[in-house]
């Protein structure tokens, strides 16, 4: 069946770093995207959305990018913080929400 | 301010013995949403609440049941509950189903240890 997922489980950056968390997608119909981050013993947190329509979205130290060609999300995180340190889930929304697999990221300090 | 607030935080219940977890908004949210996260895994939906419409995923065994008795309230039952069941639950919120602005409010989660 069709899903979201993630190329990398874990990901581990010096702090100040950027960094880059990527996600799959298989249904092409899908025009909405999530980025959530997951502390421990935390509930998802919105990070920043992205629709079908646009290629890259901005927000504060985020930056996400769609490439609708190949399928592929991805998620920039600009002078990572030890504060960044989490599970990071992509989810498409279509009739309810589905989450790839997560990534861990860690920031060295 | 306005949020989605589980109760407990943690749960420890006995294998077998129903046990009930509770999820609460004030963010006056149309559909309420249960998720089961075990561990190292992404949350998986359970079912949700459009109102008062109740919606199944076809996956989730009979044993876990939801109550939603008012807007505001939503809860989770486990008639039975297994080892297999341990996991977090997440409760969530959306204005409407299907794309929503900002996705969706998501408690703190309820930790449930089945012994």
């Amino acid at each position: 069946g069709e899903s979201v997922g993630l190329h990398l489980p874990t990901l581990s950056v010096q702090e100040g770093d950027n960094s880059i968390i990527n996600c799959a997608y298989s249904n092409s119909a899908s025009d909405y995207f999530i980025w959530y981050k997951q502390e421990s013993g935390k509930g998802p947190q919105f990070i920043i959305d992205i629709r079908s329509n646009m290629d890259k979205r901005q927000g504060q130290r985020v930056t996400v990018l769609l490439n609708k060609t190949v399928k592929h999300l991805s998620l920039q995180i600009a002078a990572t913080q030890p504060g960044d340190s989490a599970v990071y889930f992509c989810a498409e929304n279509n009739n309810d929400m589905r989450f790839g697999a997560g990534t861990r990221l860690t920031v060295k300090p | 301010d306005a949020m989605v607030i589980q109760n407990p935080r943690y749960q420890v219940t006995q294998f077998g013995k129903p046990v009930t977890l509770s999820c609460s908004q004030t963010l006056n949210h149309n559909v309420m949403y249960w998720y089961q996260q075990k561990s190292s895994q992404a949350p998986k939906l359970l079912f949700h609440y459009y109102d008062k419409d109740f919606n199944n995923e076809a996956d989730t065994p009979d044993n876990f049941q939801s109550r939603r008795p008012n807007t505001s309230f939503c809860f989770l039952d486990i008639r039975s509950p297994g080892l297999g069941d341990a996991a977090m639950y997440l409760c969530a919120t959306s204005r409407e189903p299907g794309t929503g602005l900002h996705g969706y409010t998501f408690g703190s989660g309820t930790r449930l240890t089945v012994v």
